[in-house]
């Protein structure tokens, strides 16, 4: 079956520690995402790319980082930069711009400060 | 700032019943809505999308409309089951994609 699995489904960081969070999906679609989801918020971009080796900030991307080396790959690195990164994180991919067919969503990351 | 703004309290509902949920949204003129499911712990679903030109859309129970005049799409679950609890997602993008914008989601409690 296609789909986009994340992994871990759990993680811990310490303080001053970065941490990817990984991404692969076998959709074949061009397009990849990275949302994060806090309580009663709703879902903010972190990064998004609409091709490999190209990656754009979203509206919250001060203290992560992605890559985009494989069409099938889109991992993002939580860095020490990033005060408060406790959250459910959310990957994502779409055929192109994800408007006109929806996003197919994985089943997440939940990242914890210990 | 462009916002979409869905009921924040949660919706309880008699299984059998239509269950009727609301987006809003300001500031934004989108070329698409969508609609999502959400499970506890899980990544949203994808369920249905109605484009600006569009008043109606339906899959199977479900049904959502689009009112450019309101700034609104209602999303409708008819003969409603318990498992339809769950949260759900209106989401609005415009043309070009890329940069869609979420609710924050109500949640859907069905009672048998």
């Amino acid at each position: 079956d296609g789909g986009i699995t994340q992994s871990p489904k759990y993680l811990f960081r310490k303080e001053g520690q970065n941490v990817t969070l990984s991404c692969e999906q076998n959709l074949n679609h061009d397009a990849m995402y990275w949302y994060r989801q806090d309580p009663g918020q709703g879902l903010r971009l972190i990064y998004y790319s609409q091709i490999v080796n190209d990656f754009q900030k979203g509206d919250i991307a001060e203290g992560y980082s992605v890559s985009r080396e494989k069409k099938e790959s889109f991992p993002l690195t939580v860095t020490s930069a990033q005060k408060n990164p406790t959250a459910f994180y959310l990957c994502a991919s779409s055929p192109a711009g994800g408007g006109s067919g929806g996003y197919t969503f994985g089943s997440g990351t939940r990242l914890t400060v210990v | 700032s462009q916002k979409i703004e869905q009921n924040s309290e949660a919706l309880n509902i008699q299984e059998g019943k239509t269950a009727t949920l609301t987006c809003n949204y300001t500031n934004y003129s989108p070329a698409y809505l969508q609609w999502y499911r959400q499970d506890p712990g899980r990544g949203p679903v994808f369920l249905l999308l109605i484009r600006e030109n569009e008043k109606e859309k339906r899959k199977e129970r479900l049904k959502v409309t689009f009112d450019t005049t309101l700034k609104q799409s209602l999303f409708h679950i008819t003969a409603s089951q318990p498992a339809d609890s769950a949260t759900y997602l209106c989401a609005a993008e415009g043309t070009g994609g890329f940069k869609t914008i979420f609710g924050a989601g109500t949640r859907l409690f069905v009672k048998a």
